[in-house]
């Protein structure tokens, strides 16, 4: 059985804080590691999709690195704002995606 | 808005009821995705469709459920029989075959009483 965690589960900051949450998955039949981004009431959002090891990505004050020999990947928040505030979600992409239980995010003003 | 749509996004229903939810991909996307996420949970693959064809059913998707993509466009996923513990969050993504984003509709609530 595949199995994907991620850590925290929940999280609460202050705005201006940085933060990051942890992604672990197996590290045998790799194919891609996925990030989502997801509000209550809307539906998730790409953030980002790595596929080699060492990979670094970012989008404004979010980034993301991937380990895939020893099977985890950080996301980073930089300055956490209350936009911010959503459950982010990792997956595990071997023959199908397979998602984290998730980090609820929630940031305070 | 071209993204992924899905139809209702509420449905309340009783046990025994049958149920049908609809999922329009974005227009280009040819692989269509279901996924099931429940209360403290990530979402679980169901299914998928490549055009209109249906190439893997997790185990999760009893004989109770089934999916059609008639004409390689929108999804169907049918629910007989209700159940209490089908009460969740149905979710259905789309993507082409060449990249490895995969776009999320809203999803459907489905309260089962």
């Amino acid at each position: 059985i595949l199995n994907v965690e991620q850590s925290p589960q929940s999280l609460h900051v202050q705005e201006g804080d940085s933060t990051n949450f942890t992604c672990s998955f197996p590290s045998s039949n790799f194919y891609a590691l996925h990030w989502y981004r997801w509000e209550t009431a809307k539906s998730p959002e790409a953030l980002f999709v790595m596929t080699l090891n060492g990979d670094e990505k970012k989008k404004g004050r979010i980034s993301a690195t991937l380990n895939t020999k020893e099977g985890y990947s950080y996301l980073y928040i930089k300055g956490s704002q209350p936009e911010d505030s959503a459950t982010y979600l990792c997956a595990f992409e071997g023959d199908k995606l397979i998602f984290g239980t998730g980090t609820r995010l929630q940031v305070f003003p | 808005d071209t993204g992924v749509s899905q139809n209702p996004r509420h449905k309340i229903t009783k046990r025994g009821q049958n149920v049908t939810f609809r999922c329009d991909p974005i227009s280009e996307h040819n692989r269509l995705y279901w996924y099931r996420q429940t209360l403290g949970q990530g979402p679980e693959f169901l299914t998928y469709f490549q055009n209109e064809a249906q190439l893997e059913k997790s185990r999760l998707l009893s004989d109770r459920f089934s999916a059609e993509r008639p004409k390689g466009s929108f999804s169907t996923l049918e629910i007989q029989r209700t159940e209490q513990g089908d009460s969740a969050m149905y979710l259905c993504a789309s993507k082409t075959a060449y990249h490895y984003e995969q776009y999320f509709g809203p999803g459907t609530r489905l309260t089962v009483t």
